[in-house]
């Protein structure tokens, strides 16, 4: 049972344009949310994170919306560059016991950005 | 500062031998976490060890363990190899402080079963 998901495998896009990333969750207990971009053959690299609190969090060209009734995040990437071709991955996080944080991945999204 | 450092990079087994993968954490965290990545499932989490405790386990069974020494490198092992443990291996560090802890990401070890 996925409790994450991103639901389109990929998205292509062009330059200057804007990339829009979806990710549903089902576990109400999520309280912390974040993005993780990937290049090949390297690790996932921290993007952007979104508390339960709020609806929305920026940082230069990516933007995070959550929607908690709905239970649905979004990425957005304005104006999206080459460089940002990557998979993106959505991640969510609650407390579990010894107050560990056990992130819970979504399957991700390829995003092309063509010139 | 130095990344997360993960080895061997590549590794090729067959069904039924062991093995062991090694991550070294960024120097000053104290939490490492596993995840198994295969295509089309995303990031999988394993387990996650702080100051030489496991703090959080992930749903595989026991043949994947792991353990972490008191300079916070950590170690994974996955006994009785099967070909569906074919997957990139990943882990992350942190400082293990709670909510809005990043995690770093190192390179990962792809192994392959055979």
């Amino acid at each position: 049972d996925q409790q994450v998901k991103q639901n389109s495998p990929s998205l292509s896009v062009q330059e200057g344009r804007i990339s829009i990333l979806n990710c549903d969750y089902t576990n109400s207990m999520f309280d912390y949310f974040l993005w993780y971009k990937k290049y090949p053959a390297e690790g996932p690299t921290f993007l952007i994170s979104i508390s339960s609190i709020k609806d929305k969090n920026e940082d230069g060209r990516f933007t995070v919306f959550l929607n908690k009734s709905a239970k649905h995040l979004s990425l957005h990437i304005v104006p999206s560059q080459p460089g940002d071709s990557a998979v993106y991955f959505c991640a969510a996080s609650a407390i579990s016991s010894g107050s560990a944080r056990q992130l819970t991945f979504g399957s991700g999204t390829q995003l092309t950005v063509l010139p | 500062k130095a990344g997360v450092t993960q080895t061997p990079r590549y590794l090729i087994k067959t069904r039924g031998q062991q093995v062991t993968l090694s991550c070294s954490p960024i120097s000053g965290h104290r939490s490492v976490s596993w995840y198994q990545q295969t295509p089309g499932q995303g990031l999988q989490f394993l387990f996650e060890y702080f100051s030489e405790t496991q703090r959080n386990k992930g749903n595989f069974p026991g043949r994947f363990s792991g353990r972490q020494f008191s300079n916070s490198r950590s170690e994974m092992n996955v006994s009785t190899l099967e070909l569906g443990d074919s997957a990139l291996y990943l882990c992350a560090s942190s400082r293990g402080r709670g909510r809005g802890d990043e995690q770093f990401f190192g390179p990962g070890t792809r192994l392959t079963v055979l």
